[in-house]
């Protein structure tokens, strides 16, 4: 049963638009949400979080938002660039304990 | 500041083989994870280290599986004997701490079974 899930495997953007990657979770204790990318031959590198406690968190090009009730958070990248091209993995945690989702895989197009 | 490292790159065995994965955290780094990223979903961990000590290692299939930290710092993760469904990326990842702390990770170990 997955408790993370990012429903879209894969996502297209022309570069300069808004990327939006969105995630889902089923555990209402999740506190802590990540974003982490990942580049082919790579592991995976933390991009930015948000605490539970908050909605929004910013950091230059990139935005996570969260909304609690629908159990829901997504990531905004503005403008996209081609060098944005990854993999992208939504990430929550409880306590000690970090689950990811699948990764939906960013196409920046020049 | 070096990176979190694992070696090999890349491991090729038949079926029933043994196979090791060996990882080098970021140096002062007391948390140290393995993960197994199968092609198309996201990475899951199978054990996590506080310094020598095991913290989490729920989803390891302790029948095949096993894993040590040598004196708190360097890693090794073993399969013994080797399935098919074993094919996967193993990634190892390090962080200062616990809970909420930002995980740094290696560029894993492909592991193919045939």
């Amino acid at each position: 049963d997955q408790q993370v899930k990012q429903n879209s495997p894969s996502l297209s953007v022309q570069e300069g638009r808004i990327s939006i990657l969105n995630c889902d979770y089923t555990n209402s204790m999740f506190d802590y949400f990540l974003w982490y990318k990942k580049y082919p031959a790579e592991g995976p590198t933390f991009l930015i979080s948000i605490s539970s406690i908050k909605d929004k968190n910013e950091d230059g090009r990139f935005t996570v938002f969260l909304n609690k009730s629908a159990k829901h958070l997504s990531l905004h990248i503005v403008p996209s660039q081609p060098g944005d091209s990854a993999v992208y993995f939504c990430a929550a945690s409880e306590g000690d304990k970090v689950i990811f989702g699948p990764g939906t895989s960013l196409s920046v197009i020049p | 500041e070096a990176g979190v490292a694992q070696s090999p790159r890349y491991k090729i065995i038949e079926k029933r083989q043994s196979v090791a994965f060996w990882c080098n955290p970021i140096s002062g780094h007391a948390t140290l994870y393995w993960y197994q990223q199968i092609l198309g979903q996201g990475p899951k961990l199978l054990i996590q280290f506080q310094n020598n000590g095991v913290v989490d290692d729920s989803q390891l299939p302790k029948d095949r599986f096993s894993a040590e930290r040598l004196k708190g710092v360097d890693s090794t993760l073993k399969i013994q004997p080797a399935k098919l469904e074993d094919s996967a990326v193993y990634l190892c990842a390090s962080s200062l701490g616990l809970y909420t702390d930002t995980q740094y990770f290696g560029p894993g170990t492909r592991l193919t079974v045939l």
